[in-house]
């Protein structure tokens, strides 16, 4: 059972163009929603987070947009350059869940092309 | 800098072996995470602890166990090794003091069961 469905699994992007992951959950209880990062041969890395209590959240090139009511949440990365190609995970986790433990999505493969 | 420490980065078994993976971290973390990665699949928790000699399953814990004596290590065991098992193991740390309740990752073992 897949709390949280991420898409696409892979994206290729131009370098300067805006590359966008979407998530969707199912569990209401849910109220806080990171994105990692991941390279190859490293473990994920947190990049940005929000929580339901605002629709938006930006940090430098990247944003996250969060619709509570369609229970979906998007990672926009603006300006992509290649050193932006990575894996990138949403994830969820609510304060009813034990420990922070979180609920990970299927991960997108991004390629930015010089 | 701190750091979860995975001790293997590479290992391969034989169908049956027991297997143990080693997890340290140096951050004084209540709460340890084991997570398999698998292409297609994301991120999918195995077992957690949150202090000392606890543990709980989390979504796929079976032929898996797991051994917290110390606060900072957190051991993943296999106890008769199958090829189903192979793949990406990751190991996370987090406090109920991080901010965003953020996961430290270590690198990840990549396990091949032969």
């Amino acid at each position: 059972q897949q709390q949280v469905k991420q898409s696409p699994q892979s994206l290729i992007v131009q370098k300067g163009g805006i590359s966008i992951i979407n998530c969707a959950y199912e569990n209401t209880a849910f109220d806080y929603f990171p994105w990692y990062q991941q390279f190859p041969g490293k473990g994920p890395a947190l990049l940005i987070a929000i929580r339901p209590d605002v629709s938006e959240k930006k940090e430098g090139r990247f944003t996250i947009s969060f619709n509570k009511s369609a229970k979906q949440f998007s990672l926009h990365i603006m300006d992509s350059q290649p050193g932006d190609s990575a894996t990138y995970f949403c994830a969820a986790s609510g304060s009813g869940t034990s420990y922070g433990k979180l609920t990970f999505g299927q991960g997108t493969i991004l390629t930015v092309h010089p | 800098d701190v750091k979860v420490t995975q001790s293997s980065r590479y290992l391969v078994k034989r169908t049956g072996e027991k297997v143990f993976l080693e997890c340290v971290q140096d951050m004084d973390h209540e709460n340890m995470f084991w997570y398999r990665q698998d292409p297609g699949l994301g991120l999918r928790l195995i077992y957690f602890s949150y202090d000392v000699k606890m543990k709980e399953k989390g979504d796929i814990p079976e032929g898996y166990s797991v051994s917290r004596e110390k606060k900072e290590r957190f051991s993943l065991i296999l106890e008769s090794a199958s090829t189903n098992q192979t793949s990406m193991y990751l190991c996370a740390s987090t406090s109920y003091h991080s901010p965003n309740y953020g996961y430290t990752f270590g690198s990840g073992t990549r396990l091949t069961v032969v």
